[in-house]
């Protein structure tokens, strides 16, 4: 069966450092990968998609790789702040699909 | 959460009461989507909607209905609600479903807690 693995459930990391996510997953052909953030008592929030074509995406301090090779995405948040606590996120999509299959999160914490 | 609205955002109900739940948007976008949420299992897709009476099931569909009559409603129905059933349910909406990039805008969530 399908299956999407994020590394950890929780992440605790210093202020100014890079937080890196990790998303696995088996089974599963997709054409593109979505992150999403999602604070407390909230729904999630698009942040950036890659395509299985493309290696790298960034976006300001956001940064995601794609390695349809080992099934795997890495997230990156660079210069990390207090303000990037919350929990991230990965979603697969098949081309020509509506389905969107998420993994279950990892809760990340940035300490000052 | 602009342009989608979920109501109730908070419901206690107890095991065999039907229940159902409202997704509101005014994007006029063609997809919608119910997924719940619970510890450990992250997102869940329940039912979506590719347009006006049309649905299909998601991976965890079982004890749930869902009825679409306007472009801007998407209903999500308990028949008889379960313990099991206690979740947060969050709707989305999508513009296109059929391109890869289908991003999803969420609705701040519903709360179901069944007694």
């Amino acid at each position: 069966s399908q299956k999407i693995e994020q590394n950890s459930e929780a992440l605790n990391i210093q202020e100014g450092k890079t937080a890196t996510l990790t998303c696995n997953y088996t089974n599963y052909s997709p054409a593109y990968l979505q992150w999403y953030r999602q604070d407390p008592g909230r729904g999630p929030v698009f942040l950036l998609l890659i395509r299985e074509n493309e290696k790298e995406k960034r976006k300001e301090r956001l940064k995601v790789t794609f390695d349809t090779t080992l099934k795997q995405s890495l997230f990156h948040i660079t210069a990390s702040q207090p303000a990037d606590s919350a929990t991230y996120l990965c979603a697969l999509v098949r081309s020509s699909a509506s389905k969107i299959i998420f993994g279950s999160g990892t809760r990340l914490s940035i300490r000052p | 959460d602009a342009g989608i609205t979920q109501s109730p955002r908070h419901k206690v109900t107890e095991t065999g009461t039907p229940v159902t739940l409202r997704c509101h948007q005014t994007e006029n976008h063609r997809y919608m989507y119910w997924y719940r949420q619970d510890p450990g299992h992250g997102l869940r897709l329940i039912h979506y909607s590719y347009g006006v009476k049309d649905t299909d099931k998601g991976e965890v569909s079982d004890g749930y209905s869902v009825s679409r009559s306007k472009t801007e409603d998407f209903l999500l129905t308990l028949e008889s609600a379960t313990s099991s059933q206690t979740s947060v349910y969050f709707c989305a909406i999508s513009e296109d479903g059929l391109s890869g990039a289908n991003v999803l805008t969420f609705g701040a969530g519903s709360r179901l807690t069944v007694l």
